[in-house]
C-alpha cells in the first residue's frame, strides 16, 4: 500500500520560515495537499493540487511537490501557525494521509 | 454556506455493528463533482481514510477495513451512513465526514467529529 512519511516535528522561531516535507514513491505525479489541525478541531485544507491556496488561507501558506517530496512552506511563521499538519495525496482511489508533523512555535 | 455534521453512538461494545450517519447541507450529493469521505483519527494519532462515496454510487474502501465497512447515501435526505462491523478497541476514535472537493483530490469542507469509544 501507499504511504506519505513525514517528520513528527519541526519547531521554528516566529517570523522564521517552515518547510514540512512529504515523502512518497514519485509523489510528484500525484496531487498532493496539506491539511492544519489546531487541538481539539477539525482539520482544515491550506493548501491542494500541490500549491493551491484555498479562499482565506494567508499567503504565507504555500507548496510544491516534485519527485518524491511535497512540501508545505509557512513565511513569516506566527503564533497561530503551531498545529499539526498531514499531507495527503490519492492511490487507486484511496486517499492516504501522511503521519502528521507537529509544527512548535517558539 | 456548506456543512457536514456526524451523528452516532458515543460509546459501543466490543464485536458491536457501529452506524454513522453525516448530514450535509449547502450542497447536493447528487451533484456529480462531489463526494463524501469518512476519516477517523484515534485519540493522539493520525487521521485515516477509510472510505468514500460519489453521486454515482462509486464507492471506495481503505483495504485494511473493507470486509467490515459498507458506505451509502440517501440523496433525498442529504445523508451518508457509515457502518463498520465487529468493532474492537482500536476502532476508538473521532469519525469525521468530508466533502471531496469539486475538481477532486482534497476534502474541502469538514465535519466537527464524532468521538466514539469502544468498550466493554
Amino acid at each position: 500500500s501507499y504511504e506519505l512519511t513525514q517528520p513528527p516535528s519541526l519547531s521554528v522561531s516566529p517570523g522564521q520560515t517552515a518547510s514540512i516535507t512529504c515523502s512518497g514513491h514519485k509523489l510528484g505525479e500525484r496531487f498532493a495537499c496539506w491539511y492544519q489541525q489546531k487541538p481539539g478541531q477539525s482539520p482544515v485544507l491550506v493548501i491542494y493540487k500541490d500549491n493551491e491556496r484555498p479562499s482565506g488561507i494567508p499567503e504565507r501558506f504555500s507548496g510544491s511537490n516534485s519527485g518524491n517530496t511535497a512540501t508545505l512552506t509557512i513565511s513569516g511563521t506566527q503564533a497561530m501557525d503551531e498545529a499539526d499538519y498531514y499531507c495527503q495525496a490519492w492511490d487507486s482511489s484511496t486517499a492516504v494521509f501522511g503521519g502528521g508533523t507537529k509544527l512548535t512555535v517558539l | 454556506q456548506v456543512t457536514l455534521k456526524e451523528s452516532g453512538p458515543v460509546l459501543v461494545k466490543p464485536t458491536e455493528t457501529l452506524t454513522l450517519t453525516c448530514t450535509v447541507s449547502g450542497f447536493s450529493l447528487s451533484n456529480p463533482r462531489l463526494g463524501v469521505s469518512w476519516i477517523r483519527q484515534p485519540p493522539g494519532k493520525a487521521l485515516e481514510w477509510l472510505a468514500h462515496i460519489f453521486s454515482n454510487d462509486e464507492k471506495s474502501y481503505i483495504t485494511s477495513l473493507k470486509t467490515r465497512l459498507t458506505i451509502s447515501k440517501d440523496t433525498s435526505k442529504g445523508q451518508v451512513v457509515l457502518v463498520m462491523i465487529n468493532v474492537d478497541l482500536v476502532d476508538t476514535a473521532t469519525y469525521y465526514c468530508a466533502r471531496i472537493g469539486s475538481s477532486g483530490w482534497y476534502f474541502d469542507y469538514w465535519g466537527q467529529g464524532s468521538l466514539v469509544t469502544v468498550s466493554s
